[in-house]
């Protein structure tokens, strides 16, 4: 079956410094990838996607590559601000899978000032 | 104008007790989900219906049953409540069931069963 699996948290750092969380996947196929970022209080938005292989997704200063070869999706910032506490939650979707998605745990982040 | 919106926000009840959750999104999209979101954050698919057909039944105990009347709406109604069952329930919707497609998530509703 389907299944992501994502760096455990938490993850704490200072601000201005380098974030990496990572995402492997598995999956036959060519699924689609997601990062989902849950403010506190809040529910789930996009972040970032990518729909096939070697596509970048990038959205406020985040990246993260559709790499086939290592089955991998890796979030990364190059420097992180305080607002970007919240949990992150790394997805994908099949097309045979009628929409459902498979979330990972959840990585929780932490940055201080 | 919020896009996917659920009442209500919070919820305190008795177990035992009945309830429903309601969820509404603006956004002309097909389909809608609902999840669970546990203490640790991890996230459960439970339903999802297309054009107000379901196409997602994972395995969720049958007190638990969806309903929704038109396209834009998707209600959640719970029977005889459990502990277990306190949670944050997210609704979400995308444009259709396409694997490609976003989903756009409400704002949650945090439940709690005393």
């Amino acid at each position: 079956g389907n299944s992501v699996t994502q760096m455990e948290g938490p993850v704490t750092l200072s601000e201005e410094a380098f974030l990496t969380i990572n995402c492997t996947y598995t999956a036959t196929g060519y699924p689609s990838l997601f990062w989902y970022v849950q403010y506190p209080g809040e529910g789930l938005q996009l972040l970032l996607k990518a729909t096939k292989a070697d596509d970048k997704g990038s959205n406020k200063g985040f990246e993260a590559t559709y790499r086939k070869e290592t089955t991998s999706f890796h979030l990364e910032k190059g420097s992180v601000q305080v607002s970007d506490s919240a949990v992150y939650f790394c997805a994908l979707s099949r097309r045979t899978n009628a929409g459902k998605s498979t979330f990972g745990d959840g990585t929780t982040l932490t940055v201080k000032p | 104008d919020t896009a996917v919106s659920q009442t209500p926000k919070y919820l305190v009840t008795q177990m035992g007790n009945d309830k429903s959750i309601k969820c509404e999104q603006n956004l002309g999209h097909d389909t809608m989900y609902w999840y669970k979101q546990d203490s640790k954050k991890f996230l459960k698919i439970m339903f999802s219906y297309n054009n107000k057909e379901l196409i997602i039944n994972e395995t969720v105990p049958n007190r638990f049953s969806p309903k929704s009347p038109d396209k834009a709406h998707l209600n959640l109604h719970i029977n005889s409540l459990e502990l277990g069952d306190s949670a944050v329930y997210f609704c979400a919707s995308s444009r259709d069931s396409n694997s490609q497609e976003t989903q756009y998530f409400g704002p949650g509703t945090r439940l709690l069963v005393l």
